[in-house]
């Protein structure tokens, strides 16, 4: 079946340094690839998406690319906080139907004081 | 805080039982989806429910059956529980009927179920 692969499964980084996560996508017909941020414990939460037609897209210290062509597409994180200590998902689905969202298995980021 | 709330927080049963999870969405919210997240499958999709109706389906088990009342309220009916489907089920709810990025999602808390 279809499939979302994550990389790294575990991101430890130092406060200031950037963290970059990849996904890779097997469905083609994905067009909407959302990037969710859950604290230990609480709830996800949307921090960045992107559609197909767009290949990069930036908000403050959060940036995500995408490669159609090579089906993956990467989270961005700059001037890393101690806040953003987290576990990301990336996931990929249809723009106008979400039967076939299929999220990665997540990664853990740990940004050392 | 969201304003989507689910009951209960915290659920313990036994192999072979029936649950029900309940969720209610954010004031003018007319869509509620569920979710699964176990250790073992990650995050999943289950069901999206639209006033009503039932609008998207994900991996949901045949064992599980959920459904949206008159007061957009859903309940996620969980049957002949095995210990695999012990895990944090949360919901979410949006104003519109399509999938993101058309309509944000705001998630609840979680239900998390343990089954023994």
């Amino acid at each position: 079946g279809e499939n979302v692969e994550q990389h790294p499964s575990t991101l430890s980084v130092q406060e200031g340094d950037s963290a970059v996560i990849k996904c890779t996508y097997s469905d083609s017909a994905s067009n909407y690839f959302p990037w969710y941020k859950q604290e230990l414990g609480k709830r996800p939460q949307l921090i960045i998406d992107i559609r197909s037609n767009v290949g990069e897209k930036k908000d403050q210290r959060i940036a995500v690319t995408l490669n159609k062509t090579a089906k993956h597409f990467s989270l961005h994180i700059t001037e890393t906080q101690p806040e953003d200590s987290a576990v990301y998902f990336c996931a990929a689905s249809g723009e106008t139907s979400y039967d076939k969202v299929i999220f990665g298995p997540g990664t853990s980021l740990s940004v050392i004081p | 805080d969201s304003g989507v709330t689910q009951t209960p927080k915290h659920l313990i049963t036994a192999t072979g039982q029936r649950v029900t999870l309940r969720c209610s969405p954010r004031s003018g919210d007319l869509s509620v989806y569920w979710y699964q997240q176990s250790l073992d499958q990650g995050l999943q999709f289950l069901i999206q429910y639209y006033n009503g109706e039932e609008r998207a389906k994900g991996n949901i088990l045949e064992r599980f059956s959920a459904q949206q009342f008159p007061d957009l309220h859903s309940e996620l009916n969980l049957s002949s529980l095995e210990l695999g489907d012990s895990a944090l089920y949360f919901c979410a709810s949006s104003v519109g009927e399509g999938p993101p990025p058309y309509n944000e999602q705001f998630f609840g808390p979680g239900t998390r179920l343990t089954v023994l």
